[in-house]
């Protein structure tokens, strides 16, 4: 199994511009989040998925947009960037919602937003 | 809401030291609490977890035990190496979301 990976591993973009991080996971987990890390402020939830078709917003939703076609992807995309979205964004996903499941990380994006 | 407090970094040790990390929670319900661990340049890895109160988990010669009475999950580990260093995560989880704790940076000097 390769896990949850992640594309690209780097980005810079400019002000206004948009893109889409992308996704997957091949271990048939019903359960799929973003969360993006900054200095200082650990990992904060962005959106969340349920299941194929959920989608659901977490702390810090504005700016972006999820959806959620198949169990196995889970794409991310920045509608229009701004400096404030420079971070370093992980996806995850767990077997189901249950609280007992561990949450799989993948590798990361550093985003650089000019 | 739910939160999850940690004590902050970074945190410096020599090696075979004691390592301490605290971490408080704030809950609505009954959580599972997680230590997670970050090495440079990497995603987060599940280091240990505890699904209940008294529940001690333990991977690596680190351990953390669910206190409900204190709301706490302090990470320990008896002798610290210079490979533990990296970014240790508290976390909670809940039925609709995991939180993290901001992170304690540890460095284990040789």
């Amino acid at each position: 199994n390769a896990g949850v990976t992640q594309t690209p591993k780097f980005q810079v973009l400019k002000t206004g511009q948009s893109m889409t991080l992308q996704c997957a996971q091949d271990m048939n987990h019903e359960y799929m989040s973003w969360y993006r890390q900054d200095p200082g402020m650990g990992l904060r939830l962005i959106h969340y998925s349920v299941g194929a078709g959920i989608t659901d917003q977490g702390e810090v939703p504005n700016g972006y947009n999820v959806s959620r076609s198949t169990t196995e992807d889970f794409p991310l995309r920045l509608l229009s960037a701004a400096p404030s979205q420079t971070s370093v964004y992980f996806c995850a996903s767990r077997l189901t919602v249950d609280l007992y499941n561990e949450q799989f990380f993948g590798p990361g994006t550093r985003l650089t937003v000019l | 809401g739910n939160s999850v407090t940690q004590m902050e970094g970074p945190v410096t040790l020599s090696e075979e030291a004691f390592l301490t990390i605290n971490c408080t929670y704030t809950a609505t319900g009954y959580p599972s609490l997680f230590w997670y661990v970050q090495y440079p340049g990497e995603g987060l890895q599940l280091l240990l977890k505890a699904t209940k109160a008294d529940d001690k988990g333990s991977n690596k010669g680190f351990e953390a035990t669910y206190r409900k009475e204190t709301t706490s999950f302090h990470l320990e580990k008896g002798s610290v190496q210079v490979s533990d260093s990296a970014v240790y995560f508290c976390a909670l989880s809940d039925r609709s979301d995991m939180r993290f704790g901001a992170g304690t940076r540890l460095t284990v000097k040789p």
